[in-house]
């Protein structure tokens, strides 16, 4: 079955810890993003990757990293300088990042502060 | 900067009409979504339309663009108990997308 897998479903991070949210995708697309969503709030950009080892800051990339060595996988690392961390962190795809940008979703990650 | 706004809540019978309004602002937007996302869920592509039409149906969803107003609406027909959900107007901007603040819609028999 060809998608986006996001792991873990659910992570808890302690005061001055990083964590690694995990994006992998089978769709062979060139295109991958990190939102975070906040209740009652629509998706925000944090990061988004337009081909393999090249991407750019979102709107709230601040307290956040990633990287895209291989084209299937674009992890998302939250940082201690992340003062909010508590969300739920979607990753999605799209073939290209030109034109009918369709973008494909993962099922999420929750994050909670410890 | 770009923005999407939506209603917040719309409530439907089952078996009625369900229309939920968005409007955008980016008059450069070539596609506009519209996205399904069930509790703890992630986001479920529903349809989309090309900044050049003003219509498309797809079974019993039925997209209107109005491109003069930047409006954009779903119908969604004969509404099932499975359509609560919250619905997502996206629109593209320069290679992003922008989101709306999502539409909660609750289905009471």
């Amino acid at each position: 079955d060809g998608g986006i897998t996001q792991s873990p479903k659910y992570l808890f991070r302690k005061e001055g810890q990083n964590v690694t949210l995990s994006c992998e995708q089978n769709l062979n697309h060139d295109a991958m993003y990190w939102y975070r969503q906040d209740p009652g709030q629509g998706l925000r950009l944090i990061y988004y990757s337009q081909i393999v080892n090249d991407f750019q800051k979102g709107d709230i990339a601040e307290g956040y990293s990633v990287s895209r060595e291989k084209k299937e996988s674009f992890p998302l690392t939250v940082t201690s300088a992340q003062k909010n961390p508590t969300a739920f962190y979607l990753c999605a795809s799209s073939e290209t990042y030109l034109a009918k940008n369709i973008q494909y979703f993962g099922a999420g990650t929750r994050l909670s502060v410890l | 900067g770009e923005d999407v706004e939506q209603s917040l809540f719309l409530s439907v019978r089952e078996g009625d009409s369900s229309v939920i309004n968005c409007t955008y602002t980016d008059s450069s937007s070539t596609y506009l979504y519209w996205y399904k996302q069930e509790p703890g869920a992630g986001l479920q592509l529903l349809t989309y339309i090309f900044s050049n039409m003003d219509m498309k149906q797809d079974q019993r969803l039925t997209v209107l663009l109005n491109k003069k107003d930047k409006h954009l609406s779903l119908r969604i027909a004969d509404t099932q108990t499975g359509d609560s959900a919250i619905y997502f107007c996206a629109a593209d901007s320069w290679g992003k997308l922008q989101f709306g603040a999502g539409t909660q819609v609750v289905v009471t028999p």
